[in-house]
């Protein structure tokens, strides 16, 4: 199985910032990997796919980078609604594995 | 549009088996390259996929719970159940089932759209 790490865990800033997460994969995964977004009591969403394309509707402030082994996702000026948690996925090869995730909170 | 919808029991006791059934509409699992997934959370903590099942019936488990999983799909109900046998209170999660899309050897882009979940405890 492929292994992630993802950091950090826990992530505070404020309205208007710019905020990186990263996962990093125990082997290379090409670009298969995704960013979601996921809100309390609510389905996880899908932000990025292909580690850098943006699922339709998602803004612009959203952007994801990398390929291989380290990836990362940026969120520049955050807005109130991005205070969520948000995990990366690997479906380059079964089984899938989702990262630990990386609450964003307000600081 | 595209929407899934879980359904099942909110509590089990620990050694039963779990049934879970995953509705969906706007899709057909009979169309090449679909495919359907479940993934469970447990209360405050990460995501974790369990299995997958595609249009060409082809299965694919988890690899810690793939002795307890089974995932099977009825085309013409438009549904998708995952069963998981001698049930602990370790288990106790909300279940989630998704879509996602094949091409070539890899999914398409993901989970693009999810379930809402439900909410399975287990306890005596």
């Amino acid at each position: 199985a492929i292994w992630m790490t993802q950091s950090p865990s826990l992530l505070s800033a404020s309205t208007g910032d710019r905020v990186t997460i990263s996962c990093r994969m125990s082997q290379g995964i090409s670009s298969y990997l995704a960013w979601y977004q996921q809100k309390p009591g609510k389905a996880p969403e899908l932000l990025i796919y292909a580690a850098s394309t943006l699922q339709s509707g998602v803004p612009s402030r959203f952007s994801g980078s990398g390929s291989g082994t380290d990836f990362t996702l940026t969120i520049s000026c955050l807005q109130s609604e991005d205070f969520a948690t948000y995990y990366c996925q690997q479906y380059y090869s079964f089984p899938y594995t989702f990262g630990q995730g990386t609450k964003l909170e307000i600081k | 549009q595209v929407t899934l919808r879980e359904s099942g029991p909110a509590l089990v006791k620990p050694t039963q088996t779990l049934t879970l059934t995953c509705t969906f509409s706007g899709f057909s699992l009979s169309t090449s390259g679909m495919c359907v997934s479940w993934v469970r959370q447990p209360p405050g903590k990460a995501l974790e996929w369990l299995a997958l099942i595609d249009w060409d019936d082809d299965k694919y488990y988890s690899t810690s719970l793939k002795t307890r999983l089974t995932i099977s799909k009825d085309t013409s109900k438009n549904q998708v159940v995952l069963t998981m046998t001698n049930m602990d209170p370790v288990d106790t999660a909300t279940y989630y089932c998704a879509r996602a899309r094949i091409g070539g050897q890899q999914l398409v882009k993901g989970f693009d759209y999810w379930g809402q979940g439900t909410l399975v405890t287990v306890s005596s």
